[in-house]
């Protein structure tokens, strides 16, 4: 199975919350884990990435938690901003290609 | 350093004829994909390409589809005949060689509109 499933679909919180997107996959063969921001017209920006061998990532305001037992991985991101405002994808893949979720539309709110 | 670049960064083709998106990778950067993204939906990918290699193209539609990384010059995504149903971002991603290969990094996509 090559599905990978995000949720939510949206999402809004107010300044400085603590938004969380959730990945679940099925193919245990992957073995890279990224997520991506994308603004309107824009293409996918990589923003953090993670290996299944390391439970928890961190880079700036963006974390990345995994559980490879569960076969899940979530996306938080700290102190968030209106600039943050964003439709985030998680993806994951082996060497030749990745598999998307489809998406989460995030609104950071004054 | 530049990023990918893709042109055009909008097309619109009538039914029945051919697009040609292209895609320079990145400098240093040997591998290209290339996704498509349909409204309000995440990114399918449709074929990877080393220098004058198809590795996988188990994404794209078997007819009208094609795509190439040539030893010169950018990769093409090719549509031939095009159908309203072709409209949709494209966009293509490149990645280094070796261990680090997955780490692609998006262009800002071609955006083909069939009327």
């Amino acid at each position: 199975q090559q599905q990978v499933k995000q949720s939510p679909q949206s999402l809004i919180v107010q300044k400085g919350g603590i938004p969380i997107i959730n990945c679940a996959y099925e193919n245990t063969a992957f073995d890279y884990f990224p997520w991506y921001q994308q603004f309107p017209g824009k293409g996918p920006a990589l923003l953090i990435a993670i290996r299944p061998d390391v439970s928890e990532k961190k880079e700036g305001r963006f974390t990345i938690s995994f559980n490879k037992s569960a076969k899940q991985f979530s996306l938080h991101i700290m102190d968030s901003q209106p600039g943050d405002s964003a439709t985030y994808f998680c993806a994951a893949g082996t060497a030749s290609k990745l598999t998307f979720g489809t998406g989460t539309r995030l609104q950071v709110t004054l | 350093n530049a990023g990918v670049m893709q042109n055009p960064r909008h097309l619109v083709r009538r039914r029945g004829q051919e697009a040609r998106l292209r895609c320079s990778p990145m400098k240093g950067h040997s591998h290209v994909y290339w996704y498509r993204q349909l409204p309000e939906e995440g990114l399918k990918f449709m074929v990877y390409l080393q220098k004058e290699n198809i590795i996988d193209e188990s994404g794209m539609p078997k007819e009208r589809f094609s795509a190439e990384f040539p030893k010169e010059g950018p990769s093409i995504l090719r549509i031939q005949q095009v159908v309203r149903g072709d409209s949709a971002a494209y966009f293509c991603a490149s990645s280094p060689g070796g261990g680090r290969r997955t780490e692609a990094f998006f262009g800002q996509g071609t955006r083909l509109t069939v009327v």
